[in-house]
């Protein structure tokens, strides 16, 4: 099955400046891959996500970029703000398009911390 | 619209209890799944279901049941409960990309 490594456990970074979490995929079949934000005491919440016809994707201040052929993918945040301090997870799956089945392989996450 | 919702939100139980979490969404997605998050594990999937009648194993089934009568509910049985299933559990359903998930349910086994 799908095993999705994801580095650092933790990340502490000052306010204003860039966080990369970075995660790794092994199943090459795998094609959808989400990020979720989770605050402490609360569910996750999907923030972004790529399909793999694309390379990069970006929303305001957050992107993702994928690499197909490494079989890797990473989370890019600027400007970091202390509201974004929370554990964020990746995930990949193979996703069916019609069928709407697929299971997601989550990271064992990044808890980010961003100093005032 | 209420999207996924988990009940009970907090549970205790003594080993070898039985117990449901029960979950619900109310936005006729096909998909649900359950996962377990434990501490530096991230999360787990548990069972999922691509439809009514039609459930699978996931990742980590070993004490669960599931089954899906409607495609609104997905319960989660635990049937003898053991201190290994200490967890936080969220329920979740889906688009064919997008999951969305409950509040959770923290239960403590003693």
């Amino acid at each position: 099955g799908e095993n999705v490594e994801q580095h650092p456990s933790t990340l502490s970074v000052q306010e204003g400046d860039s966080a990369v979490i970075k995660c790794t995929y092994s199943d090459s079949a795998s094609n959808y891959f989400p990020w979720y934000k989770q605050e402490l005491g609360k569910r996750p919440q999907l923030i972004i996500d790529i399909r793999s016809n694309v390379g990069e994707k970006k929303d305001q201040r957050i992107a993702v970029t994928l690499n197909k052929t490494a079989k890797h993918f990473s989370l890019h945040i600027t400007e970091t703000q202390p509201e974004d301090s929370a554990v964020y997870f990746c995930a990949a799956s193979v996703a069916y398009s019609g069928a709407g089945s697929y299971q997601l392989t989550f990271g064992k996450g990044t808890k980010l911390s961003v100093i005032p | 619209n209420a999207g996924v919702t988990q009940t009970p939100k907090f549970q205790v139980l003594k080993t070898g209890q039985s117990m449901t979490l029960q979950c619900a969404q109310d936005m006729n997605h096909e998909y649900m799944s359950w996962y377990r998050q434990d501490p530096g594990m991230g999360l787990r999937l548990i069972h999922y279901s691509v439809g009514a009648g039609i459930t699978d194993q996931g990742e980590v089934p070993n004490g669960y049941n599931v089954s899906r009568s409607t495609t609104e509910d997905f319960p989660l049985r635990l049937l003898s409960a053991a201190p290994s299933q200490t967890s936080v559990y969220f329920c979740a359903s889906s688009t064919v990309y997008e999951q969305y998930f409950g509040p959770g349910t923290r239960l403590t086994v003693t």
